[in-house]
C-alpha cells in the first residue's frame, strides 16, 4: 500500500525557514517523480514544486523559485521541501504526492498534508 | 504560465443529476489534464488523467472529454459521495498550473 507523511509544519516567523519531509512506502520511490502542491485555507491548489526520480531534475513555481529547494534521498525513502525567505502568503497545508512514473507528473498518490503558519 | 480556468465556479445539484464542468486553458495543452476532486478536511483525489483515462478505482459514472483548450468532466448521476470540489491541472508545460475549482453543492 503506498503511503505518503507529511511533516515538518508548524509556526514560523516572516522571514524564517522550514524545512517540510514525505516519508515514502509502498512503492519504489527512486523510480517515481515527487511533487509539492500547497493550499492557502479556503483557498484552491497551488502547485509548489516536483522532482524526477532520480533527482537529477527539479521544477518550481514562479512564486517559489529562489527561496524554496526540493530534494530527494533515495535511500531513505524521502523527500524534501526547504523553504526560505517565509513570507505570510506561504502559509498553507503543503502535501506531497506520488507521480506515475520517474518522469511523469500525474499526481496519484497524496499525503494527508502539513500546516504551515507564518506569522509573527 | 498556463492559465486554467473552471465553469461554473459553483453548481447546486441533486442527487441523480448529470453534471458537467468545464476548463479551458490559456493555451493549448494537447491532451495534458488532469481532474481532482477533493472534499474538506481531506488531500485532493485523481479521478482522470490524459484528459479522459480514468484513473484505477473511480466510479465509471465519471467521465473526461477534451484537447487543446476545452475539457469536460461529466458525471452521469450525481451521488451523495460526489459533492465536493473539483480541480482541472494541466501538465503540458511547466508551472503545472490547477484551474480554481468548481465547487458542487447539494440543491
Amino acid at each position: 500500500e503506498v503511503q505518503l507523511l507529511e511533516s515538518g509544519g508548524g509556526l514560523v516567523q516572516p522571514g524564517g525557514s522550514l524545512r517540510l519531509s514525505c516519508a515514502a512506502s509502498g512503492f519504489s520511490f527512486s523510480n517515481y517523480a515527487m511533487i509539492w502542491v500547497r493550499q492557502a485555507p479556503g483557498k484552491g491548489l497551488e502547485w509548489v514544486s516536483a522532482i524526477r526520480g532520480g533527482g537529477d531534475n527539479t521544477y518550481y513555481a514562479d512564486s517559489v523559485k529562489g527561496r524554496f529547494t526540493i530534494s530527494r534521498d533515495n535511500s531513505r525513502n524521502t523527500l524534501y521541501l526547504q523553504m526560505s525567505s517565509l513570507r505570510a502568503d506561504d502559509s498553507a497545508v503543503y502535501y506531497c504526492a506520488k507521480g506515475f512514473g520517474s518522469g511523469n507528473y500525474y499526481s496519484d498518490y497524496w499525503g494527508q498534508g502539513t500546516l504551515v503558519t507564518v506569522s509573527s | 504560465d498556463i492559465q486554467l480556468t473552471q465553469s461554473p465556479s459553483f453548481l447546486s445539484a441533486s442527487v441523480g443529476d448529470r453534471v458537467t464542468i468545464t476548463c479551458r486553458a490559456s493555451q493549448g495543452i494537447s491532451s495534458y489534464l488532469a481532474w481532482f476532486q477533493q472534499t474538506p478536511g481531506k488531500a485532493p483525489k485523481l479521478l482522470m488523467y490524459a484528459a479522459s483515462t480514468l484513473q484505477s478505482g473511480v466510479p465509471s459514472r465519471f467521465s473526461g472529454s477534451g484537447s487543446g483548450t476545452e475539457f469536460t468532466l461529466t458525471i452521469s448521476s450525481l451521488q451523495p459521495e460526489d459533492f465536493a470540489t473539483y480541480y482541472c491541472q494541466q501538465l503540458k508545460n511547466y508551472p503545472f498550473t490547477f484551474g480554481p475549482g468548481t465547487k458542487v453543492d447539494i440543491k
